[in-house]
């Protein structure tokens, strides 16, 4: 089944305590994206990658990191969480990005 | 910052109704997509129109593209109780690598 899989589902964690979040697609897709939504705020980009090694940011890029050493893996880390980044996390890719994405299922992080 | 704005917030109707969403923007986006968000889950798509002018269906849903790219409508025929949910328009901006969501309309349809 073709997908886009996050883990973990759900996070809680403290202030300052290295956290990745992975994300892998089996699609072959070149585009893959972060979004954070908050309620409010709505769906905003943290970053985003047009293939291997090829990262930009999007519109919230403060506080995270991201890699894309291979295709089908694309994980978003934080350094050291802050409360401020307590949301609902989701990675979606995409063949051709203009024509749309293929959501995952989130992950809905706390940070304490 | 491109900005979609999304309208009405939210939309609850009963069953058999027809309703339309409007999503504009100032800006001028390569194409615009549309999804539908169930509570718990990630967004899922449902049409890109990418041609100013353009409309595309799907089986009771209507999509239109501005004539500018700067604005889209999504009409729903007969509005069912699985239209349910959160339904958000997205713009593409030049490979389209960068996607701004608009602010999501909550559609309500009960029996």
């Amino acid at each position: 089944e073709a997908q886009v899989t996050q883990n973990p589902r759900y996070l809680i964690t403290v202030t300052g305590k290295k956290l990745t979040v992975t994300c892998s697609q089996n699609m072959n897709h070149e585009y893959m994206s972060w979004y954070r939504q908050d309620p409010g705020l709505g769906l905003r980009q943290i970053y985003y990658s047009m293939n291997v090694e090829v990262t930009d940011k999007g519109d919230v890029p403060e506080g995270y990191k991201v890699s894309r050493k291979e295709k089908r893996n694309f994980p978003l880390i934080l350094e050291s969480p802050s409360p401020n980044q307590t949301s609902l996390y989701f990675c979606a890719s995409s063949s051709n990005g203009g024509y749309g994405y293929t959501f995952g299922s989130g992950t809905r992080l706390t940070v304490v | 910052t491109q900005l979609l704005e999304q309208s009405p917030q939210f939309l609850s109707i009963q069953e058999g109704e027809n309703l339309t969403v409007y999503c504009n923007s100032s800006s001028v986006f390569s194409s615009l997509q549309w999804y539908r968000q169930e509570p718990g889950e990630g967004p899922v798509l449902l049409v890109t129109v990418v041609t100013g002018g353009e409309v595309k269906k799907l089986k009771r849903l209507t999509f239109q593209f501005g004539d500018a790219r700067k604005d889209s409508s999504l009409h729903i025929t007969a509005a069912q109780p699985g239209d349910t949910g959160l339904y958000l328009c997205a713009g593409g901006s030049g490979t389209a690598s960068k996607l701004t969501f608009g602010t999501g309309t909550r559609l309500q349809v009960t029996l």
